[in-house]
C-alpha cells in the first residue's frame, strides 16, 4: 500500500509568479484535501476534491485552485503569489465519508 | 478566530511518565476530534480520535478524553517513550456525515520525552 506522495519537496518562487504543486493519493482513496501550514501554526484547510470536483473550501481566495484527476491524483495551483503564501503545503487523501486521512510529507514553498 | 487552541507550545516529560496534552475549542458544532503526530520533514500521522458522543477513547498507550461542557479534550500518553517526541496537533470537524475534509487544527504542542 503506497502512501501519499507530494512533489516537489521544496520550491522557491518570486512574488507574482504562479506555482503548481502535485499530489498522488494513497491507493484506494478517492478524496484529496489540501492544507497550508504556516511556520509555527497548525495546518489550515484550503479545499477538498472528490469525483474531480471541489467538495468543500476553506477561507482562501480564488487564486488558490485545484484539480483532481481520474486516477485521484491532484494539483494545487496558486496564482499571483504573495510573500504570505510561503508555507508548507500538505496533501491528504481519504475515502469519502471517512476521517482516516493520510498526509503527505508536504511541499515547502518559499516566495521571495 | 482560533476555534481550536493548544495553549502549551511545548511539554517536556521524563521517559516512563505520563504526558498530557491539552486542547480547547470554541465551536459547539464540532462533533469529531482527532489527534495527529508530526515528526520533522514528515506529514502528520493519525494517532487517535473521538466522537462527540463519547467521553473517552483508548488505544494502547494513548487515551483521549473529551469534556464537552468545558469544550476541552486531552491526550494522555502512558508510559511516554523517547520515540513519542514530536509535534502533536489537535483537530476538530463539524462536518457530521457530509465530511468535506475540513479539519480545524490547533497550533500544535511540541512534546519532548527525555530518556
Amino acid at each position: 500500500e503506497t502512501g501519499v506522495t507530494q512533489s516537489p519537496t521544496h520550491l522557491i518562487k518570486t512574488r507574482g509568479q504562479q506555482v503548481t504543486l502535485r499530489c498522488s493519493s494513497q491507493s484506494g482513496h478517492n478524496t484529496v484535501s489540501w492544507y497550508q501550514q504556516a511556520l509555527g501554526q497548525g495546518p489550515q484547510f484550503i479545499f477538498q476534491y472528490y469525483r474531480e470536483e471541489e467538495n468543500g473550501r476553506g477561507n482562501f481566495p480564488p487564486r488558490f485552485s485545484g484539480l483532481q484527476f481520474p486516477n485521484y491524483s491532484s494539483e494545487l495551483n496558486v496564482n499571483a503569489l504573495e510573500l504570505d503564501d510561503s508555507a508548507l503545503y500538505l496533501c491528504a487523501s481519504s475515502l469519502v465519508g471517512n476521517y482516516g486521512y493520510t498526509f503527505g510529507s508536504g511541499t515547502r514553498l518559499t516566495v521571495v | 478566530d482560533q476555534q481550536v487552541k493548544q495553549n502549551s507550545p511545548s511539554l517536556s516529560v521524563q521517559e516512563g511518565r505520563i504526558s498530557i496534552l491539552n486542547c480547547d475549542y470554541t465551536n459547539s458544532m464540532f462533533d469529531y476530534f482527532l489527534w495527529y503526530k508530526k515528526y520533522p520533514a514528515e506529514g502528520p500521522t493519525f494517532l487517535i480520535s473521538i466522537s462527540s458522543i463519547k467521553d473517552k477513547n483508548e488505544d494502547g498507550r494513548f487515551t483521549v478524553f473529551l469534556n464537552k461542557s468545558a469544550k476541552h479534550l486531552s491526550l494522555h500518553i502512558v508510559p511516554s517513550q523517547p520515540g513519542d517526541s514530536a509535534v502533536y496537533f489537535c483537530a476538530a470537524s463539524a462536518e457530521g456525515s457530509s465530511n468535506t475534509g475540513k479539519l480545524i487544527f490547533g497550533q500544535g504542542t511540541t512534546l519532548q520525552v527525555k530518556p
